[in-house]
Formats: structure tokens, sequence, C-alpha cells
């Protein structure tokens, strides 16, 4: 099935340090998300974005929302031990509140963070 | 804890054997979307249910099935069961089809 490409693949930093990691499609998306999943647990959603070129934060975490419509970023800054898990950027293709909410999600990027 | 809860959370099958998943969305949401999530893979979309009508479906064969029962719980039901099929099961309700999806902890079935 269809997955989004997703950098780096994993990442290995020290407590403190700031994150950046990217989502890229070869299709348009209407609407991006992130999501963080944690061991055992289902995915949470940490950032909605649904305009192109838009800049959105929560907390530590920036995301944006590309002007191509393809690509999207994460920043997390100072990261702290319970940011470890794996961190999943999602697309749709229809707008979020539009009839349908079809996810393509990406491979997935693996955060591990030593104190 | 986002509400949504699954049934069995692990299940061991064997090839051709058929299994029943089951969710309860969370409450006052009308809409459940199941994904498949393979090993090192993220989520792939397999269908919605939106008031008990089957609304969108993903690149899957139709041994996969399910159901949405009026009080909007939901079943995936997969038939001739393959070793492919093993894989994290999550389930996600929303508050309309286009809402934000909350996911439950997935049902882990393993098929021998």
């Amino acid at each position: 099935g269809q997955q989004l490409n997703q950098n780096p693949q994993s990442m290995f930093i020290q407590e403190g340090e700031d994150v950046s990691m990217n989502c890229t499609s070869s299709s348009i998306f209407n609407t991006w998300l992130w999501y963080k999943q944690d061991p055992g647990e289902g995915p949470v959603l940490l950032i909605a974005l649904y305009k192109a070129g838009e800049l959105t934060s929560n907390g530590r975490l920036t995301a944006q929302f590309g002007i191509t419509r393809k690509d999207s970023f994460l920043n997390i800054s100072a990261s702290i031990p319970s940011d470890v898990g794996i961190y999943f950027c999602a697309g749709a293709a229809g707008n979020y509140g539009g009839a349908t909410n079809k996810l393509i999600f990406g491979t997935g990027t693996l955060l591990a963070v030593q104190p | 804890e986002t509400g949504v809860t699954q049934s069995p959370t692990h299940l061991i099958k064997t090839r051709g054997q058929q299994v029943t998943l089951r969710c309860s969305s969370q409450s006052g949401h009308n809409t459940v979307s199941w994904y498949q999530q393979a090993l090192g893979q993220g989520p792939q979309f397999i269908f919605q249910y939106y008031r008990e009508e089957e609304n969108g479906r993903g690149n899957f064969p139709p041994r996969f099935s399910g159901l949405q029962f009026p009080n909007y719980s939901s079943e995936l039901n997969v038939n001739a069961l393959e070793l492919d099929d093993s894989a994290l099961y999550l389930c996600a309700s929303s508050l309309e089809a286009a809402g934000e999806l909350f996911f439950g902890e997935g049902s882990r079935l393993t098929v021998l």
C-alpha cells in the first residue's frame, strides 16, 4: 500500500537536543498530521495542519505544511526522555472537515533520547 | 486514554482460519475506521464505517469485511487468514466521518 517517505528512519540524540524530521509525498495533500506512537499503544495526534505554508506549534513541537502541499516538517525543541517513541506523518487528500478522513501514513521515525 | 477499546488485545490463528476483531468507539462518535499496521510500518487504511454504512475502503481484498452496529461499535472480520495478515489492527473513532481520529491500543494478530 501507499506510504509517505519519512526521514530520518531513526534518530539517537542526547536530552536537550533539538530534533527535525520530514515527510514527503508524490501526491498533493490538503491536510497534514503528525502522530506519536508509544510501544503497545495506538498513535496519538500531536499536530494538525490544514493550509499550505501553515506553521503550527504545540508546546515544544512545531510543524509546517509545505508550500507545494507535498511535504511537511516536524521539529521538537529541547528533547526530553518522554519524547521517545515513533513519530508518523499522515496526509489526507480531502480536507479534514470534508467527506472522509482516510489517512495515508508515513514510514515512521524512531526517536531515542539518552538522558 | 482515548476511550476507544479493542478486543482481543492479542490472538494467534493459523492459516485459513477466520478472525473477528471488535472495537467500541468513544462516546458520541459515530464513525469507526480500521487500519492495519505491519511490524515496522505505518498504519494502512482498511475501511471506514459511518452511521452503519461503509464509507471508503483501502486496497484490501474482499476477505476483509466489517460491520458497524447501531451503538456505533464495530467489527473487523478477516476470512481465509494468510501469514501476511499478521499485524496490529487499529481501530479509530471520530465525531463524524472527517473528524479527528482517536485510536485504540490495537489487536495484535499472529497468523501461523
